[in-house]
């Protein structure tokens, strides 16, 4: 069965420092997105990607946060420079239709990011 | 501001001991509602979509129902494999493509 694949699994880092987290979509799929949760609370969306630019952002997803489908399989977010407060479980979702329509995201397993 | 509720936040049940979880929101002109299944350590995993209310959705031993303002998550005869945390979550009016989950309730059965 065609799942979504999350690089790192764990990635430790200084606060200051730049991160690069990695996710292989599902193949058919056009809609991309990144969630976090901070431990004990609810799954937040950053941001949504389509047709090779951003779709829409939250809040929490500023300046230092960035995105990219660098070629046909990956899509990553990068922070660029770390803050305590960025740890948390960084999630990546794809979706045939956008999820507004069906809801139906197909999450990967996550990648934990602990900011020292 | 959209808002989802889900109570309660925690459960422990008795295998084969059925109840219900309840997902309360606020948003105007509801375009559906979502459960999700989310192991711990896991990402969520999909469920069931609820467009409108009064509809019905059912996968082993779950049922979701959906009424104007709330929606709920039945287990019938629970197993321990049950075991995990169960959110809901609605597409944001002020972003389409984003949904806004609760914070979920932790299922716990015990054999």
């Amino acid at each position: 069965e065609p799942e979504v694949t999350q690089t790192p699994s764990h990635q430790v880092t200084q606060m200051g420092q730049e991160v690069i987290l990695r996710c292989v979509p599902i193949s058919n799929h056009l809609y991309f997105y990144w969630y976090r949760q901070i431990l004990g609370q609810k799954v937040e969306f950053l941001v949504s990607f389509y047709n090779n630019e951003i779709s829409e952002k939250s809040e929490i997803f500023d300046d230092q946060f960035s995105v990219e489908r660098p070629d046909g399989s990956n899509f990553t977010l990068k922070i660029r420079s770390t803050k305590l407060e960025d740890s948390a479980m960084y999630f990546c979702a794809s979706s045939v239709e956008t999820s507004s329509n069906t809801g139906e995201l197909f999450f990967g397993e996550g990648s934990r990011l602990t900011v020292l | 501001e959209d808002q989802v509720t889900q109570s309660p936040e925690a459960l422990r049940l008795q295998e084969g001991e059925s109840s219900s979880l309840n997902c309360s929101y606020t948003v105007s002109g509801l375009r559906g509602l979502f459960w999700y299944r989310q192991d711990p350590g896991k990402g969520p995993e999909f469920l069931f979509t609820l467009y409108s209310a009064g509809e019905e959705k059912e996968k082993e031993r779950l049922k979701a129902t959906l009424t104007k303002k709330e929606s709920f998550l039945h287990i019938t005869a629970p197993k321990p494999e049950d075991s995990a945390t169960y959110l809901c979550a609605v597409p944001s009016n002020q972003a389409g493509t984003a949904l806004i989950f609760g914070k979920g309730t932790t299922l716990s059965v015990s054999s």
